[in-house]
C-alpha cells in the first residue's frame, strides 16, 4: 500500500515570495491533515479536511495561508506571502475516517521550507 | 486547553540500557494517547497507542500504559538498541469531528554501541 506522498521535499524561498505544497493521501482515506513542525517543537495542526470539507482551520493564519482539497483526494497548501517565521517542516497526514479520536494518522515525509 | 508535556532531552544511552521517556497530558474529556517515532530521514510513524485508562500499548519491545490517575503515558523499553535512535513524540487526540493530534515537543534518543 502506497503511503502519503508529499512534494516537494525541500524548498528555499525569499520572504514575501509564495510557495505551494502538495499532498496525496493514502487511497480511500477520508480525512487529511496539514501540520506545521517548527524546529525543536512538536507538529501543530494547521487544517483538517473531512473529504473536501474543512473540519478545523482555527490555527491556520488565513491572511497568508490557504489550503484546498477540491475533489476530496489530494490537497494543496499555499503560503503567500511567506515570512521568516514560516520556516518549518510541513507534514501531511491522513486517516481512514477521522472523528473517532483513536484512529492512526499516517504521515508523509514532509516538506522542509526555508524562508530567507 | 489540551496539552502534552514531555521530559526534556536529549537522552543518550548505551545499548541494552533501560529506557523511560516521561509524558504527561492535560485534556478535557477522555483522550486517546499515542507515541509516534521519527527515525533519521523518515516521516513520523505510529509506535503504539492506548485508547482508554489502564490500556497498555506495545510494539517493537516498547510499552506504555495509560494512567488516568496520574495523567501519564510514559514510554519504556527494557533493552534499547542502536536502531532505536530517533525522535519520540507523545500525542493525544479526542473523540469527535476534530480528531487532530496534539503533540509534545519530542525528545531525541541516541543509543551508542
Amino acid at each position: 500500500e502506497a503511503g502519503v506522498a508529499q512534494s516537494p521535499r525541500y524548498k528555499i524561498i525569499e520572504k514575501r515570495q509564495s510557495v505551494a505544497f502538495w499532498c496525496n493521501p493514502i487511497s480511500g482515506h477520508a480525512t487529511l491533515y496539514w501540520y506545521q513542525q517548527i524546529l525543536g517543537q512538536g507538529p501543530k495542526l494547521l487544517i483538517q479536511f473531512q473529504n473536501n470539507g474543512v473540519v478545523d482551520d482555527s490555527q491556520l493564519p488565513k491572511d497568508r495561508f490557504s489550503a484546498e482539497r477540491l475533489k476530496g483526494v489530494d490537497s494543496t497548501l499555499k503560503i503567500q506571502p511567506a515570512k521568516l517565521e514560516d520556516s518549518a517542516v510541513y507534514l501531511c497526514a491522513s486517516s481512514f475516517l477521522g472523528g473517532l479520536g483513536q484512529e492512526t494518522q499516517y504521515f508523509g515525509p514532509g516538506t522542509r521550507l526555508l524562508v530567507l | 486547553g489540551n496539552s502534552v508535556t514531555q521530559m526534556e532531552g536529549p537522552v543518550t544511552l548505551s545499548e541494552e540500557a533501560f529506557l523511560t521517556i516521561n509524558c504527561t497530558y492535560t485534556a478535557t474529556g477522555y483522550p486517546s494517547l499515542f507515541w509516534y517515532v521519527q527515525y533519521p530521514g523518515e516521516g513520523l510513524q505510529l509506535l503504539l497507542k492506548a485508547t482508554k485508562a489502564d490500556d497498555k500499548g506495545s510494539n517493537k519491545g516498547f510499552e506504555a500504559t495509560y494512567r488516568k490517575e496520574t495523567t501519564s503515558f510514559h514510554l519504556e523499553k527494557g533493552s534499547v538498541q542502536v536502531s532505536d535512535s530517533a525522535v519520540y513524540f507523545c500525542a493525544l487526540s479526542l473523540p469527535g469531528a476534530n480528531s487532530k493530534l496534539t503533540f509534545g515537543k519530542g525528545i531525541t534518543l541516541s543509543v551508542r554501541p
